[in-house]
């Protein structure tokens, strides 16, 4: 079964500290995405990798930054968390060999930055 | 550029009633299109998408260039359709990325 997991599902931080959010997935995709969701905004892309050590800007990458060392983890950081950034985070996968490009998403990580 | 359109952020229809979620979308190519639905507490995942011409759980959405759509239908809602959905584009061409709507969240009254 296909799975992608986040590192935990509630995150409390405060300002300026520096935040790392971990997703692993274990079907062997070469690409991978973080998103932020918030209510009336839908689904925005932070950053996406279609390769390890490789990355690329979404539409919304300001105050993140990503990083890809092994095929199966993609790490999301808050160099230094403002409240703005308080959001639902979801990390997906899709690989070249799944038919039509589905994207598997992980169940989100709740930030809230106080 | 393109753009997925979801003009209702909410919708309410009693049980047994028809179900039309609307998506517009701005795309010069031939896109690929999906469906994703969040139930309450579960993760995105995918509904539909317009090549494979099926039906999940009764719903079915048709792609219409002419009009630029790809509106998600119901004949009979049910209370466990309620969900937040979005209506997805893939801009094909060896693409990896998917621009998502806003998202519209259903609501079926029992």
């Amino acid at each position: 079964d296909v799975k992608v997991t986040q590192s935990s599902r509630y995150l409390v931080k405060r300002t300026g500290e520096k935040v790392f959010l971990e997703c692993v997935q274990d079907m062997d995709h070469e690409n991978m995405f973080w998103y932020r969701q918030d209510p009336g905004l839908g689904l925005r892309l932070i950053y996406f990798s279609y390769d390890v050590k490789m990355k690329e800007k979404g539409d919304i990458p300001e105050g993140y930054s990503v990083s890809r060392e092994k095929k199966e983890r993609f790490s999301l950081i808050l160099e230094s968390a403002s409240t703005n950034q308080t959001s639902m985070y979801l990390c997906a996968s899709s690989g070249w060999a799944v038919a039509y490009n589905e994207q598997f998403f992980g169940p989100g990580t709740r930030l809230t930055v106080l | 550029a393109q753009r997925v359109t979801q003009p209702e952020k909410l919708l309410s229809v009693f049980k047994g009633a028809p179900v039309e979620l609307k998506c517009n979308y701005s795309y010069s190519g031939s896109p690929e299109l999906f469906w994703y639905v969040q139930y309450s507490r579960q993760r995105l995942q995918l509904l539909l998408r317009h090549i494979s011409r099926e039906s999940i759980k009764g719903f079915t959405a048709d792609l219409n260039k002419g009009e630029t759509s790809f509106h998600l239908k119901k004949p009979f809602a049910q209370e466990e359709d309620s969900a937040m959905y979005y209506c997805a584009l893939d801009s094909g061409a060896g693409s990896y990325q998917l621009t998502f709507g806003k998202g519209t969240k259903l609501s079926v009254i029992p």
